[in-house]
């Protein structure tokens, strides 16, 4: 059974840019949540969906955005990019929500940098 | 504020020892406790706890939580220079629906 999957593990983008970044859940999981994981900061939540809304956000600016397609993939995208936001962007799928508690299984993450 | 917290930060050892990672979080309702394994990969499962006093075991890595002094110890025995790498824990509001993570503890194993 094949893991998450998270494309492109690597990319280098300019201030100002905007990225798009991927995740393919484990087969039958509906759930995607997205972190970011910096040196300083650790994990820290941004998002979860969960049959294509929205079902939690943590405290991150208007310019994270993701959504959820009906086969369950995900996207995040991150606008007007600023060297802050260079980090480890990883994504979890789980079988249900996570009101339901099951546990979450991580892709190998996405490697952004800006410059 | 929701927060979990891991100590100690980085830690080196020889193979053979036996170390304790712990984990204490001041979580709203808290739900279950979930402890990973980061290498420079996706962070890999190791265990969940919801219950007190109930320890959970695989092979030489065990768990135990402590819902009422709010923490959680990771034991990890006979290490060996594979178990290299950072041990996050998280931990599941039932309010928030929400996990929340700590920084990690960065194990050395040296040989």
């Amino acid at each position: 059974k094949a893991g998450v999957t998270q494309t492109p593990r690597y990319l280098i983008k300019t201030r100002g840019q905007q990225v798009t970044l991927s995740c393919s859940p484990i087969s039958g999981h509906r759930s995607v949540s997205w972190y970011q994981q910096t040196p300083g900061q650790g994990l820290q939540f941004l998002f979860e969906y969960f049959s294509e809304t929205q079902r939690n956000k943590g405290n991150f600016p208007g310019r994270f955005s993701g959504r959820q397609f009906s086969n369950s993939r995900s996207e995040m995208n991150v606008s007007t990019l600023e060297l802050g936001d260079s980090a480890l962007y990883l994504c979890a799928s789980s079988l249900r929500d996570q009101s339901s508690g099951n546990t979450i299984y991580f892709g190998e993450g996405s490697w952004l940098t800006v410059v | 504020e929701d927060k979990v917290v891991q100590s100690p930060l980085s830690l080196v050892v020889h193979e053979g020892d036996t170390v304790t990672l712990n984990c204490s979080y001041e979580v709203t309702n808290f739900r279950s406790l979930l402890w990973y394994k980061q290498e420079k990969k996706a962070p890999t499962f190791l265990f969940m706890l919801t219950s007190s006093g109930i320890e959970k075991k695989s092979g030489r890595l065990s768990s135990i939580l402590d819902k009422k002094e709010l923490f959680s110890i990771l034991n990890i025995t006979a290490t060996q220079t594979g178990d290299s790498a950072v041990y996050l824990c998280a931990v599941l509001s039932s309010s928030s629906n929400q996990f929340y993570f700590g920084t990690g503890t960065s194990l050395t194993v040296i040989p």
